[in-house]
């Protein structure tokens, strides 16, 4: 753990019901990456953002799920409605610079939000 | 768009044997990292490759990138129980651009005493 933090580690909710993840990155890290990971999967690339900017979005489904990262507190990952196949462990991930520079950077991921929708 | 495989699935090995992964992307990479994760853990970084046909090691872990910058491998000799989890390659397209790294699925390394 680099210090990146994640909250709630786990969540359960019915479907239908909003989830809400929050990440702290690394302490001044202002670049923030989400990925979600299904069980006995690879991470899967949902949304990179910046100090309340969302930089890239590509993996993030259109509807339900929204992403912030307020220049103020954590990133939240909103998911509204719910369902059961949205079940699946949420990291977070956080860099110093952006991905981008070709050279690449470490990213640090927290140890993630596991959420069970039933 | 961009794919990255990885084999095998699974690889049951006895202690002290050795063990490869394999990773294959379907487009040239700008670099690729190795992640290991734990069962029930986070992600955690292992190394870099950036360079073609670059070589680098880790004590009894060795990273290969292919000359094409498209494959890469890793190989771990003498495995101990400490080296179960699943080990996972991530590469980022060369050419730039804002995609987020594309992780294979993964190797699942288990030890048997």
């Amino acid at each position: 753990n680099a210090g990146v933090m994640q909250n709630p580690r786990h969540l359960v909710r019915r479907r239908g019901q909003e989830a809400r993840l929050r990440c702290s990155p690394v302490k001044g890290h202002s670049h923030v990456y989400w990925y979600r990971q299904l069980p006995e999967e690879g991470l899967k690339f949902m949304v990179y953002l910046q100090k309340e900017n969302i930089i890239d979005e590509s993996g993030m489904p259109k509807e339900r799920f929204s992403a912030e990262f307020p220049k103020e507190g954590p990133s939240i990952l909103r998911i509204q409605q719910v369902v059961r196949g949205d079940s699946a462990a949420y990291f977070c991930a956080s860099s110093p610079v952006g991905h981008y520079d070709g050279a690449g950077n470490t990213i640090y991921f927290g140890e993630g939000s596991w959420l069970t929708v039933v | 768009g961009q794919q990255v495989m990885q084999i095998p699935q699974y690889q049951h090995v006895q202690e002290g044997e050795d063990f490869t992964t394999y990773c294959n992307s379907s487009t040239t990479l700008s670099n690729i990292q190795w992640y290991k994760q734990r069962p029930g853990g986070h992600p955690v970084f292992l190394i870099q490759l950036v360079k073609s046909g670059e070589v680098k090691k880790q004590k009894r872990l060795t990273f290969q990138f292919g000359e094409a910058k498209k494959n890469s491998s890793l190989h771990i000799t003498a495995t101990q129980t400490t080296d179960v989890g699943t080990y996972f390659c991530a590469g980022r397209k060369s050419g730039g651009g804002a995609d987020g790294l594309t992780f294979g699925k993964g190797t699942h390394l288990i030890i048997q005493p």
